[in-house]
């Protein structure tokens, strides 16, 4: 029962670099989505899915990309990585049914681009 | 476009004192919820409430207690004699689950330092 998981834990990216952050959840919900925390920011949405093949852009999609084929992933790539990309990038997935508890969220990636 | 406001940045108590997170939200929608998380030093991500807008009964649960209010749009939240363990970084968050959306809308958060 591992809920929502995201790795890498911490990655250091060299600007210009490219990468993928993975998520994936066990269960089965519809709604996934990528939040950046920034000091004094609180949670950013960058991007969201509410199903397989169904993406749309959040308030900060710029510089990343993502992709839903499956239910259980939802991986979010940076094209070319940049210093204002220095993050911690939260991925969390919720159940469209109206009785779901709510989002649960992976335990983070703490991105440094330098 | 929904909003939420935490206009309190950071609080600082003394152990066993009581202390309210404030809470002020914008939406159009008439169907939402309002989520609180707590953000320890670990940096993890707590659910610790649901509340939609069909419910404004006051729920407590152990030492936390929440106050829902639409006249005022506020969703306020307060910890009873807290502890050391309360520090941490609180979340106020909307989400308008109108159709197909499936967006999160979180406040910028309110640093809580209690000390011993």
């Amino acid at each position: 029962n591992a809920g929502v998981t995201q790795t890498p834990k911490f990655q250091v990216l060299k600007t210009g670099q490219s990468m993928t952050l993975q998520c994936a959840q066990d269960m089965n919900h519809e709604y996934m989505s990528w939040y950046r925390q920034d000091p004094g920011m609180g949670l950013r949405l960058i991007h969201y899915s509410v199903g397989a093949g169904i993406t749309d852009q959040g308030e900060v999609p710029n510089g990343y990309n993502v992709s839903r084929s499956t239910t259980e992933d939802f991986p979010l790539r940076l094209l070319s990585a940049a210093p204002s990309q220095t993050s911690v990038y939260f991925c969390a997935s919720s159940s469209a049914q109206p009785g779901g508890v709510g989002y649960t969220f992976g335990s983070g990636t703490r991105l440094t681009v330098v | 476009a929904q909003k939420v406001t935490q206009a309190q940045t950071e609080i600082s108590v003394v152990e066993k004192e009581d202390v309210t997170l404030d809470c002020v939200y914008e939406t159009r929608d008439t169907t939402y919820y309002l989520f609180w998380y707590k953000q320890p030093p670990s940096g993890e991500l707590v659910f610790l409430i649901r509340r939609n807008s069909f419910d404004e009964q006051n729920e407590i649960s152990g030492r936390y207690s929440w106050n829902f209010q639409k006249s005022t749009s506020s969703f306020n939240f307060t910890i009873t004699a807290s502890q050391v363990v309360d520090s941490a970084v609180y979340f106020c968050a909307l989400s308008e689950r109108t159709g197909a959306n499936s967006k999160l809308t979180f406040g910028k958060g309110i640093t809580l330092s209690v000390r011993p």
